[in-house]
C-alpha cells in the first residue's frame, strides 16, 4: 500500500543554517505530495504542495520538488529562523472513489536555536 | 484560512459519557474528515463524509460515530468515552482538483478521565 517515510528527528539547527528534511514515498498511482507544519498547540498548516512530477512547491522560503524517479519530496530551506521551530509532516494524497486518502509521515521535529 | 471551525477546542470528560465534537466549514466543500493525532501513531482517519448524509469509516472508527445533516457541519460523537480516546481531534476538508488539498482545523483537545 501507499506509505510515506521521513526522518523523524529531532533535528536541532542553529539560526541561519541550511535545512533538509528527507521524505520518500511509495504509491501505486500518481499522488499529490504535501508538506504540513504544526506549531505547538496548533493544527496542521499546509506549507507547500506539488501535484505532478518535477513540480516545485515553495512557500515562506521552503521548497520541495516532486521527484518521481527517486520517489522523493525533500523539504529544504536555505536559512532557518527560530520561528521555524515546529513539527513538519510529509504527506501524499491519492483521490479514491469517495474520498481523498491521505498518508502522513511520522513527522520531523525541528528546533532552531539562536 | 480554509474557514474551518472546531468546537469545543478543549474538553475534559468522564469515562462513559457521550461527547460530541463539531466541525463547521464556511465554503460548502463536499469532503470532510475527522482525524485523531496521538504520539507514536501520527494522524489516523476516523471517519469521512462525501456529502450530506454520506459518511464512511476510516481506519480507527470503533467507538465513534458521525453525522452530516448539513453541508457545513460534520459532527463526531464518542458514544461512551474511554481513556484511550484521550487525543487531539482534527477536522479537515478537501479542496480543489486535481490533487485535492487537505486543510485542517485547529484541533479539539479531549481528555477522558
Amino acid at each position: 500500500g501507499d506509505s510515506v517515510t521521513q526522518m523523524e528527528g529531532p533535528v536541532t539547527l542553529s539560526e541561519e543554517a541550511f535545512l533538509t528534511i528527507n521524505c520518500t514515498y511509495t504509491a501505486t498511482g500518481y499522488p499529490s505530495l504535501f508538506w504540513y507544519v504544526q506549531y505547538p498547540g496548533e493544527g496542521l498548516q499546509l506549507l507547500l504542495k506539488a501535484t505532478k512530477a518535477d513540480d516545485k512547491g515553495s512557500n515562506k522560503g521552503f521548497e520541495a520538488t516532486y521527484r518521481k524517479e527517486t520517489t522523493s519530496f525533500h523539504l529544504e530551506k536555505g536559512s532557518v529562523q527560530v520561528s521555524d521551530s515546529a513539527v513538519y509532516f510529509c504527506a501524499l494524497s491519492d483521490h479514491k472513489t469517495s474520498y481523498d486518502k491521505v498518508i502522513f509521515g511520522p513527522g520531523t521535529s525541528l528546533s532552531v536555536i539562536p | 484560512d480554509a474557514g474551518i471551525t472546531q468546537s469545543p477546542r478543549h474538553k475534559v470528560t468522564e469515562t462513559g459519557t457521550p461527547v460530541t465534537l463539531r466541525c463547521h466549514q464556511t465554503e460548502n466543500h463536499r469532503y470532510m474528515y475527522w482525524y485523531r493525532q496521538d504520539p507514536g501513531h501520527g494522524l489516523r482517519l476516523i471517519h469521512y463524509s462525501y456529502g450530506v448524509k454520506d459518511t464512511d469509516k476510516g481506519e480507527v472508527s470503533d467507538g465513534y460515530s458521525v453525522s452530516r445533516s448539513k453541508t457545513e457541519d460534520f459532527l463526531l460523537t464518542l458514544e461512551s468515552a474511554t481513556s484511550s480516546q484521550t487525543s487531539v481531534y482534527f477536522c479537515a476538508i478537501s479542496v480543489g482538483l486535481p490533487g485535492n488539498t487537505i486543510y485542517f482545523g485547529e484541533g479539539s483537545w479531549l481528555t477522558v478521565v
